[in-house]
């Protein structure tokens, strides 16, 4: 029972540089969702996919892009990584949008951007 | 707009100790409302919900009552272990694709 899977776990990056975070759910969910998580700030959404092929910004989109691949996939890239973007991000999906539909998150990836 | 506000922490208990852990939330209309936990070097787990007003969630020994009357909803315990210990996070829901978490509450409890 995998649920969300994120890769890689831990990512050094130089400023500049570019990645992609991997994200794959086998929970059949619909929608999915890229957050990251700062000391004290709690998560804040980056971007989310309401269903197969639709994205959308959330609270802090700039420095970001993000596509759905296929209804399991959902893969973040920074093109130009700047050491702002250092921080654990975690990829989430849930059955459906909506207010009532808790989240499964994924183990996390942790950034740093030297 | 929409946000949660949870107590500081660190909390630190004794094993068997009683657990609060406040969250108030600001919202308009009527929110959904969770908790989460996340274990260390793990994602977030849903520990808990309520969808209305008075709803009570509970999971593990940990309950949570929607008081609309006070925007609150905090998460107690009777009686923790030290397996209990993991930064909570109180979070709402209010329209589609909108989920906002609170900083985290990290508790540790001692044998």
């Amino acid at each position: 029972n995998a649920g969300v899977t994120q890769t890689p776990k831990f990512q050094v990056l130089k400023t500049g540089q570019s990645m992609t975070l991997q994200c794959a759910q086998d929970m059949n969910h619909n929608s999915m969702y890229w957050y990251r998580q700062d000391p004290g700030m709690g998560l804040r959404l980056i971007y989310y996919s309401a269903s197969e092929g639709t994205t959308d910004k959330g609270e802090v989109p700039n420095g970001y892009n993000v596509s759905r691949l296929n209804k399991r996939e959902f893969s973040l890239r920074l093109e130009s990584a700047a050491p702002s973007q250092t921080s654990v991000y975690f990829c989430a999906s849930s059955e459906a949008t909506g207010p009532n539909y808790g989240y499964t998150f994924g183990s996390g990836t942790r950034l740093t951007v030297v | 707009g929409n946000s949660v506000t949870q107590m500081e922490g660190p909390v630190t208990l004794s094993e068997e100790a009683f657990l609060t852990i406040n969250c108030t939330y600001t919202a308009t209309g009527y929110p959904s409302l969770f908790w989460y936990v996340q274990y260390p070097g793990e994602g977030l787990q849903l520990l808990l919900k309520a969808t209305k007003a008075d709803d009570k969630g509970s999971n593990k020994g940990f309950e949570a009552t929607y008081r609309k009357e006070t925007t609150s909803f905090h998460l107690e315990k009777g009686s923790v272990q030290v397996s209990d210990s993991a930064v909570y996070f109180c979070a709402l829901s209010r329209v589609n694709n909108d989920m906002r978490f609170g900083a985290g509450t990290r508790l540790t409890v001692k044998p």
